[in-house]
């Protein structure tokens, strides 16, 4: 199946700090979503992005689909932005509608210190 | 627009027991998927409904099983509990079959002792 790696494995910044996350999946795939559990277990989604960029706020994404990567980029970090960020991919379904569901990476594990 | 709900969010049981997790679905989401989340294994697909009809199941064996209902809410259940299936229990749900936005619960966390 599809692998996916997320580096780094644990980052741990100052309040203010900027920073990368980077995904990378193997194969082609139609769906990449990136995911922030907080430390109760929820995961939230912040981004649907199979390609391009997007922005909200303080975070935006950029999928490179023909590279096979994504990048998520967190400006001015926050306490509260602490947690583990997930890259999730979903491979081209099968043909007759079956799904494979979201395969994830191993996660970002993200400190903020004050 | 309620979130996705799960019930319980804990639960405890010892080795041999059977257990049935429930999922109720952002209202008008007809697609729900369960994961399971380990510190070992990180976060697998367990299986997909639409439609009250499972579109595909992940690498997990017999024991565990799910339904849907026709209000798309959703069960799993497990059977003959072992030490290992301590874990997270997620369900998401997504508006199509078709590729989307997924949404978690905020998960049942089961511990088997």
């Amino acid at each position: 199946g599809i692998q996916v790696e997320q580096s780094p494995p644990d980052l741990i910044l100052q309040e203010g700090a900027n920073s990368t996350l980077r995904c990378n999946f193997s194969d082609s795939v139609n769906n990449l979503q990136w995911f922030h559990q907080n430390p109760w277990g929820q995961l939230i989604n912040l981004f649907y992005i199979p390609s391009g960029t997007k922005q909200n706020g303080r975070l935006s994404a950029t999928t490179v689909a023909t590279e096979r990567y994504s990048l998520l980029y967190i400006s001015s970090s926050q306490t509260t932005d602490s947690g583990v960020y997930f890259c999730a991919v979903e491979t081209p379904r099968r043909s007759g509608g079956g799904a494979d569901g979201l395969t994830f990476g191993k996660g970002t594990h993200l400190i903020i210190q004050p | 627009k309620a979130g996705v709900t799960q019930t319980p969010r804990y639960l405890i049981k010892t080795r041999g027991q059977q257990v049935t997790l429930s999922c109720s679905p952002i209202s008008g989401h007809r697609s729900v998927s369960w994961y399971q989340q380990t510190p070992g294994q990180g976060l697998q697909f367990l299986f997909e409904y639409f439609s009250e009809t499972q579109r595909n199941k992940g690498n997990f064996p017999g024991r565990f099983s799910g339904r849907q209902f026709s209000n798309s809410r959703s069960e799993m259940n497990v059977s003959t509990l072992e030490l290992g299936d301590s874990a997270l229990y997620l369900c998401a749900s997504s508006l199509t079959v078709f590729t989307d936005t997924q949404y978690f619960g905020p998960g049942t966390r089961l511990t088997v002792l």
